[in-house]
């Protein structure tokens, strides 16, 4: 069946352009993690939603970030007035179960490789 | 905060060695621990899932063993192949994933 799938899969942004990343989890599933990838790093996380819900933002860097699930399906990650520091893969992933001790496992999409100049 | 690290940061190994890879962490009330595997461009492939309550798993190749009260996880990769050359990334779950910066392993044909 069909996994996660992100959306665009490369950006390259201006400093100070505002940009939005997409992010398709696999259909039913009720969370939805976003994270941020450096180079050379591992996935930092970013947002938790449990469906439309946004339970944790503790991971967004500053107010430039927001990310929304409106239907509890799609998320959008949007920055704004992008900065060379937000250059990152950023990774979505998806989960059948709810967050809090899951036994369960996140599925990952591809990742939407960021670039700002 | 919860520190996840991963040693070695790069492995480069002759093809059919076995091998070993580490992961160790500060906070040891974890709910389970996972490996997973990214190849460059890709997204991240879970491996293995270790509750906190099991000593090890193990899937084909791959053995995850965790102690939990060491702060310590190992994946152990038998008979390596050139195909499992990737970057091995170990994560921690307390309510929050936490990854380590990851092993790159090459395997040489």
């Amino acid at each position: 069946g069909a996994g996660v799938s992100q959306s665009p899969r490369y950006k390259v942004a201006k400093r100070g352009q505002d940009v939005a990343l997409r992010c398709d989890p696999i259909s039913g599933h009720v969370s939805l993690f976003w994270y941020q990838q450096a180079l050379g790093q591992g996935p930092e996380f970013l947002t938790y939603f449990q469906n439309e819900a946004q339970l944790d933002k503790s991971g967004l860097p500053s107010d430039r970030f927001f990310a929304e699930r409106p239907e509890g399906s799609v998320s959008t990650l949007k920055i704004q007035r992008t900065q060379q520091e937000d250059s990152a893969v950023y990774l979505c992933a998806s989960s059948p179960t709810v967050a809090s001790g899951t036994i369960g496992t996140q599925y990952f999409g591809p990742g939407t490789r960021l670039l700002v100049l | 905060k919860q520190e996840v690290t991963q040693i070695p940061a790069a492995l480069s190994v002759p093809e059919g060695e076995n091998l070993v890879l580490n992961c160790s962490f500060t906070d040891s009330a974890i709910y389970n621990l996972q490996w997973f595997r990214q190849d460059p461009g890709k997204g991240l492939t879970s491996l293995l899932l270790i509750q906190s309550s099991q000593r090890e798993q193990t899937s084909g190749r791959l053995n995850a063993s965790l102690d939990k009260s060491s702060g310590r996880s190992t994946l152990y990769i038998a008979a390596s192949q050139p195909g499992d050359s990737a970057t091995y990334l170990c994560a921690v779950n307390n309510n929050d994933m936490r990854f380590g910066a990851g092993t790159r392993l090459t395997v040489k044909p």
